[in-house]
């Protein structure tokens, strides 16, 4: 069944930068569109950004426009999230997840199914 | 932006009881509501899509329904392994927005 992974997420300075990336499996990757969500400790859900099926159309939170970027490699079968100019705010476990059909363009989202297992982002100096 | 707002936050109950969530979008949104589990230290899970379809696996327990601004969850005959945080999320438009949470605990 579908899987999806992440990682690359630890304890980074304030104004750093860190990628993370979410392998896929079990499923025709380049067939969906793909999310990423995060959790502040102790918080409830918060969607972060969408990329279509191809990487072509991408929207993000306003909280994190202009300082992260969500990519694929559809090859390889993996999501990145490229995370700049981080805030102490930013701190919270980082999800991606699968979109229930290919999303051209991101009013196509729908559900969110599965969910990778999350990774911690820690922002501190 | 849509806000999405669930109540109660909160919620104790007893094995074997049924309870109801309540999630309101600050404009309509016609079906496009989803309902998700999430247990401490786990990923969410997929319950309801679009408000009233059952995701596959998911016991007969669960039910959603609504249109337009509200929906409800419903969780008859709760068993021990249903205490979790219920999320509902809508898919509109985006951005895509979740409610706050509704914590159910055992009473």
């Amino acid at each position: 069944q579908a899987q999806l992974v992440e990682s690359g997420g630890g304890v980074v300075q304030p104004g750093r930068s860190l990628r993370l990336s979410c392998a896929a499996s079990g499923f025709t990757f380049s067939d969906y569109g793909m999310h990423w969500v995060r959790q502040a400790p102790g918080k409830g859900l918060e969607w972060v950004a969408v990329i279509s099926y191809d990487g072509s159309n991408k929207y993000y939170a306003d909280s994190v426009k202009g300082r992260f970027t969500i990519s694929r490699d559809n090859s390889k079968n993996t999501l990145f999230l490229q995370m700049n100019s981080l805030r102490v705010e930013d701190t919270a476990v980082y999800y991606c997840a699968k979109d229930r059909g290919i999303v051209v363009v991101p009013d196509d989202s729908g559900w969110f199914d599965p969910w990778g297992q999350g990774i911690l982002v820690s922002v501190s100096s | 932006d849509i806000q999405m707002t669930q109540s109660p936050s909160s919620l104790s109950a007893s094995v074997g009881d049924s309870v109801t969530i309540t999630c309101r979008a600050s404009q309509s949104i016609s079906g496009y509501l989803n309902w998700y589990q999430q247990k401490p230290g786990k990923a969410p899970k997929l319950l309801i899509h679009l408000a009233s379809g059952l995701q596959g696996g998911v016991p007969s327990r669960f039910s959603g329904r609504g249109s337009g601004t509200e929906f409800t969850l419903t969780i008859s005959s709760l068993q021990p392994e249903d205490f979790a945080t219920y999320y509902c999320q809508q898919c509109y438009s985006v951005p895509i927005t979740f409610g706050q949470g509704t914590r159910l605990e055992i009473k």
